[in-house]
């Protein structure tokens, strides 16, 4: 089966940096990779999918990219609502396996 | 609006069994995958695995293969996550999920989530 990684595990950034987070496959995936936002005591929330689409209602600062292995997660601007872990996931086919996480906090 | 509603709390010994449940509504609950996540207190997200309610496909991840029974009934728009013996590893809170379409009817990933089911298992 196909593994998930992502790097860093955490970061640490000041409000109004950019940052970028990489989520990489074992193998070539095709796009259908999505990102998932979760804050503290909250319910997972659907950022990205398809590599690159932005969900409807999410904030334009966050954007998606990739192909094959390696795919990343930037936020141009990072804004105190930001903390948070973010995941990847790969789900075109089964397993849908997610990443360990990457969590995000204001310096 | 598309709502998935799950089951409450359970807190449960180990070796007994527990089936939970995930109710949808605002949406063909027959016509979109339902997936299964597992979250253990401070850890990540663990996809289970999922199940189709139209036909009741359903697809494992090799971690909880054999480990839990997913089913869905269709007619009442719910889908279930099912132990016969439970473990004390088995506490975690437990996630349902749909798998999304677009306009095109490509997937979109879990667009949509229930609340979770905490579940204890303690002696």
């Amino acid at each position: 089966d196909i593994q998930m990684t992502q790097s860093p595990s955490s970061l640490s950034a000041s409000v109004g940096d950019r940052v970028t987070f990489t989520c990489r496959a074992s193998q070539g995936i095709s796009n259908y990779l999505a990102w998932f936002q979760q804050k503290p005591g909250q319910v997972p929330k659907l950022l990205i999918y398809a590599t690159s689409t932005l969900q409807s209602g999410v904030p334009s600062r966050f954007s998606g990219s990739g192909s094959g292995t390696d795919f990343t997660l930037t936020i141009s601007s990072l804004q105190p609502e930001d903390v948070a872990t973010y995941y990847c996931q790969k789900y075109d086919s089964a397993p849908h396996t997610f990443g360990p996480g990457t969590k995000v906090d204001i310096k | 609006e598309v709502q998935l509603v799950q089951s409450g709390a359970e807190v449960k010994k180990p070796g007994e069994s527990l089936k939970i449940s995930c109710k949808g509504s605002g949406y063909r609950f027959s016509s979109h995958w339902i997936g299964w996540v597992r979250q253990v207190p401070g850890k990540g997200l663990e996809w289970m695995g999922n199940i189709y309610p139209g036909d009741s496909d359903t697809r494992y991840s090799p971690s909880f293969q054999g480990q839990v029974t997913i089913s869905a009934d269709k007619s009442i728009s719910t889908a279930y996550l099912q132990w016969s013996s439970l473990k004390a590893s088995d506490s975690a809170m437990y996630y349902c999920a749909r798998l999304g379409r677009d306009a095109y009817n490509d997937p979109v990933g879990l667009d949509d989530w229930g609340q979770g089911t905490q579940v204890t298992v303690s002696p």
